[in-house]
Parts: structure tokens; sequence; C-alpha cells
């Protein structure tokens, strides 16, 4: 009964290529988000979604296009994947978006590796 | 695991010993805080939190305190066990209506039996 659940955990791909990553919640939540998390352990806030709308974008190549079918989905989808995209990337969701005091529920991160 | 080469700040304490993490953050407009602990391998885990008209919160265990004078967060882990060995994270929302968290670097905390 994981909370926030994402696939692939691993995935190793080749420059290039166009790769997906899925995300659910079953919390109920309004928002999601898409983290990354680099080789040094920094985590940086890429999207967020509240249902189904884009709130945050926060200036990321449009090589990456976050989907998301309905409040509880939220997918990323890479295209022409580059081997800084290696990294750790986190799904995670909040019960609504705004006014803080609002905790951030996190996945537990697909290893994206381009070779 | 971790990556060759990196260089997190860490605290290395005894098996039984509080543990205390310090946090510097960056927008004095922030107004919420919270703190997580990460494992390796997993996703970052909620500790604690703490509002900008607080100044300490208590937990098992933990104690969260803030202070906006100086833009400082701390957590202090009380009888630090071996399961705590972790990278910890402070987070600071922005507030407004994104609720965007921006997180510090991150320290591993390192338990020694």
């Amino acid at each position: 009964d994981t909370a926030v659940s994402q696939t692939p955990k691993y995935l190793v791909t080749q420059m290039g290529n166009d790769k997906s990553i899925k995300c659910e919640q079953n919390l109920g939540h309004d928002t999601m988000y898409w983290y990354k998390q680099d080789s040094k352990k920094f985590l940086k806030i890429m999207f967020s979604y509240n249902n189904k709308e884009l709130i945050i974008n926060e200036t990321v190549p449009n090589r990456f296009s976050p989907k998301s079918p309905d409040k509880a989905h939220l997918n990323l989808h890479i295209n022409s994947l580059e081997l800084g995209d290696s990294a750790v990337y986190f799904c995670a969701s909040s019960q609504h978006q705004g006014s803080s005091g609002n905790t951030i529920y996190f996945g537990e991160g697909s290893w994206l590796t381009v070779v | 695991g971790e990556s060759v080469g990196l260089h997190l700040p860490t605290l290395s304490v005894q098996e039984g010993d509080n543990s205390i993490i310090n946090c510097a953050y960056s927008n004095s407009a922030s107004d919420y805080f919270i703190w997580y602990k990460q494992e390796s391998g997993k996703g970052p885990q909620f500790i604690i939190d703490i509002r900008s008209n607080m100044d300490k919160r208590q937990g098992q265990r933990v104690t969260v305190l803030l202070n906006k004078t100086v833009k400082h967060l701390s957590l202090q882990i009380a009888a630090t066990q071996p399961g705590d060995s972790a990278v910890y994270f402070c987070a600071e929302n922005i507030g407004g209506a994104t609720n965007k968290l921006i997180f510090g670097t991150g320290t591993l905390l390192a338990v020694q039996p």
C-alpha cells in the first residue's frame, strides 16, 4: 500500500532515446510534483501539477514533458536523452497546492542512467 | 549507494549520543520548514515540520528549533540509533500559491556503534 509509487526504479538507456517514468499516488492528493536529485544529492523541483493543471515549471528543458491524465497520476516523458539527464527522479504529492503547512510526500525514486 | 567523490557535510556520532544537524535557509519570507530523512536508495521521508510563528517543536526523539533572526534551523535527535544513519535535508517553503519547497544541501549523519 505504497502511497507514492513510481516505475521503473532503475532505468539504463542510451543517449538520444526517449523514455518515460510513471507515478501514481493513492493518498487522494490534489497536487503532484517531479523533483530531480543530482549526484551531489541536491534536490530541485522540476514541475508541479494541481488537479491535472501545470502550476510550476522550473525552466526545465522542453525535452522533459510531464503529463497528468488524472490527479492521481503524473508521468514524466523525456525525449532525446542526454548524459546530463542521469539522476534520480522523485515523484511527490501533497494534499493541495498553496498555503504552506502542506506536507509533501515522496516516492522511492527512479534511478536514470544515460550511457 | 553513494557516488564516488560525493562530499556531503558529515556528522559522526556515537550510538546513544544526541545529534544536532544545522541548516541555514535563504529566504526571510519562508513561512514553513520541514526536515526530511533520506536513507540510501530511498526517497526523502518526512520527519518533522515547523511554522514560522513557532521557534521550537518536538516530536518523538526529535526537536526542531527555528531562529528567524539569523535564518537558522536545527534538528536535534535524542539518543541517536544506528537506524538514524541517513542524509538529512532541511527544506523551506516560500509560501504563496505554489507550495514550492527549496531544499538545503543535506547532511550525512553517521552513527557509530
